[in-house]
């Protein structure tokens, strides 16, 4: 089975400040890796994925993640935040075999205060 | 471009009353699923369809049952409803196949149970 750890539950950080969202996995198969975002009212929306390759992937909107095997990590930052970058985000797993089930962390909130 | 919709989006039941939660994709894709969103907890997954005429229970099936009626719609039946299952509802869904696809989310209905 898999299972994934958010370390931090909320993130409060001031405008244009870096941050670094973290995240942990454990499986005992091969999985990919996947960064969703909540905006309020909304549902999930993809962020940016691992699948193989260059460990650190890029998302349209700035943010990045690296993909550290040896620590089981797949942290997510961001070196200068926006307002609009306020809301819920999710790390997720999904093994590369069989129908795709995502196991979601617990959630991090980010809050960007001016 | 409607993607996934939910309906309802919001309702409120009383112990012990059913109902239907609706969820119709529009993008063709072959796997659907379920979520329920609690604070602290992230989405956990509560039944999911990898294609058209199959369903599988995922990590909290109790209390729950689903149909797929077609390839465009799946809904989430609660027979009689508790207030451990007051929480937000996600339905998404993925073209199926590689579990490198993202999902592709509603906007989730808001259910409460008095």
């Amino acid at each position: 089975a898999q299972s994934v750890t958010q370390l931090d539950s909320q993130v409060p950080v001031f405008e244009e400040a870096p941050v670094e969202l973290r995240c942990n996995y454990s499986s005992s198969v091969s999985v990919y890796l996947f960064w969703y975002v909540q905006y309020p009212n909304q549902g999930l929306q993809l962020l940016l994925k691992y699948l193989s390759g260059s460990t650190l992937v890029e998302s349209i909107n700035g943010f990045e993640a690296e993909f550290n095997k040896s620590q089981t990590s797949f942290h997510l930052r961001k070196p200068s935040v926006h307002i609009s970058d306020t809301a819920e985000y999710f790390c997720a797993v999904s093994t590369i075999q069989g129908a795709q089930k995502l196991v979601f962390g617990q959630g991090t909130r980010l809050t960007i205060n001016p | 471009n409607a993607g996934v919709t939910q309906t309802p989006k919001f309702q409120v039941l009383k112990t012990g009353q059913s109902m239907t939660l609706q969820c119709a994709q529009d993008m063709n894709h072959n796997s659907m699923y379920w979520y329920r969103q609690d604070p602290g907890m992230g989405l956990r997954l509560i039944y999911y369809s990898a294609s058209e005429g199959t369903t599988d229970k995922g990590e909290v099936p109790n209390g729950y049952n689903v149909s797929r009626l077609n390839k465009r719609e799946f809904s989430l039946r609660l027979e009689s409803a508790a207030p451990s299952q007051t929480s937000v509802y996600f339905c998404a869904s993925t073209p199926g196949g590689a579990g490198n696809q993202p999902q592709h989310f509603g906007d989730g209905t808001r259910l409460s149970i008095l």
